[in-house]
C-alpha cells in the first residue's frame, strides 16, 4: 500500500531535550511537509522540501530542524529551543507539480513536554 | 502576509440539508485551491481541489471558485452524520510556489 508513515504516534518529552519525529512516503512524491497544529488552530508550516538535500523554512521554523538526504524520508527535529513544543505534527507530502499541490497527510505525532 | 479566512463555526446542520462552508483569501492572483477534512484527533484528508472558476462536483461535493471575488465555497449535499468534521481550505498563491497555506477550519456538525 502507498501511504506516509509517522513515528512514533505519541511522544513524551523532557524539557532541555531534542527529539526527532520520523516521516516516511513510498508515493513518490518529490515534495515533503512539516506542519504544527495546536488544539482549535489551523496546519502552520514549519519547514518544506521540493527536492532532495534542499529545504525552506515556512512560517514558524524557529527551534525545529530538518534534513532531506533520502526522498522517502524529511524528518524533524525538535530542539530545546523550541519553547512551547506541545503539538500536533503533521508531515504531509505532494507531487509538486505545477499549480497542482494536492497533499496527502500521515497519520500525525502527538508530542507532549513534561 | 497573505491570509485564508473561514468561519470557524460550529455551523450546524439537519441530516439531509446541504451545508455551505465558505473560505476567502486575500491574493487575487491565487491558482490552487483544496479543501480537505478532518476529523477529531485525525489527520487531514483531501477532498476536493479546484483551479478554474466555476463549480466542480464530485459525488455529494461542490466547490465553487470565483477568483474575482476571492472566494471558494464547499457545498455538501445530504448531509449526513459521518461529514461532521472540522472542513480547512488551503490556497497555493503561485504555481509551483511549493507550498499552500490553510485557513482555521470549519467545524461541522449533522445533527440525525
Amino acid at each position: 500500500d502507498g501511504g506516509i508513515t509517522q513515528s512514533p504516534k505519541y511522544l513524551f518529552r523532557k524539557e532541555g531535550q531534542n527529539v526527532t519525529l520520523s516521516c516516511e512516503q513510498n508515493l513518490n512524491h518529490d515534495a515533503m511537509y512539516w506542519y504544527r497544529q495546536d488544539p482549535g488552530q489551523g496546519l502552520r508550516l514549519i519547514y518544506y522540501s521540493q527536492i532532495v538535500n534542499d529545504f525552506q523554512k515556512g512560517d514558524i521554523a524557529e527551534g525545529y530542524s530538518v534534513s532531506r538526504e533520502k526522498k522517502e524520508s524529511f524528518p524533524l527535529t525538535v530542539t530545546s529551543a523550541q519553547k512551547n513544543p506541545t503539538a500536533f505534527y503533521l508531515c504531509a507530502s505532494s507531487h509538486d507539480r505545477e499549480g497542482y499541490n494536492e497533499q496527502f497527510f500521515g497519520p500525525g505525532t502527538r508530542l507532549t513536554v513534561l | 502576509q497573505k491570509e485564508v479566512e473561514q468561519n470557524s463555526g460550529p455551523l450546524s446542520v439537519p441530516e439531509g440539508a446541504i451545508a455551505s462552508l465558505n473560505c476567502t483569501y486575500s491574493d487575487r492572483g491565487s491558482q490552487s485551491f483544496f479543501w480537505y477534512r478532518q476529523y477529531s484527533g485525525k489527520s487531514p484528508e483531501l477532498i476536493m481541489s479546484i483551479y478554474s472558476n466555476g463549480d466542480k462536483e464530485d459525488g455529494r461535493f461542490t466547490a465553487q471558485l470565483n477568483k474575482a471575488s476571492q472566494y471558494v465555497s464547499l457545498l455538501i449535499r445530504d448531509s449526513q452524520p459521518s461529514d461532521s468534521a472540522t472542513y480547512l481550505c488551503a490556497v497555493e498563491w503561485q504555481p509551483n510556489a511549493g507550498k499552500s497555506t490553510f485557513g482555521d477550519g470549519t467545524t461541522l456538525t449533522v445533527k440525525p
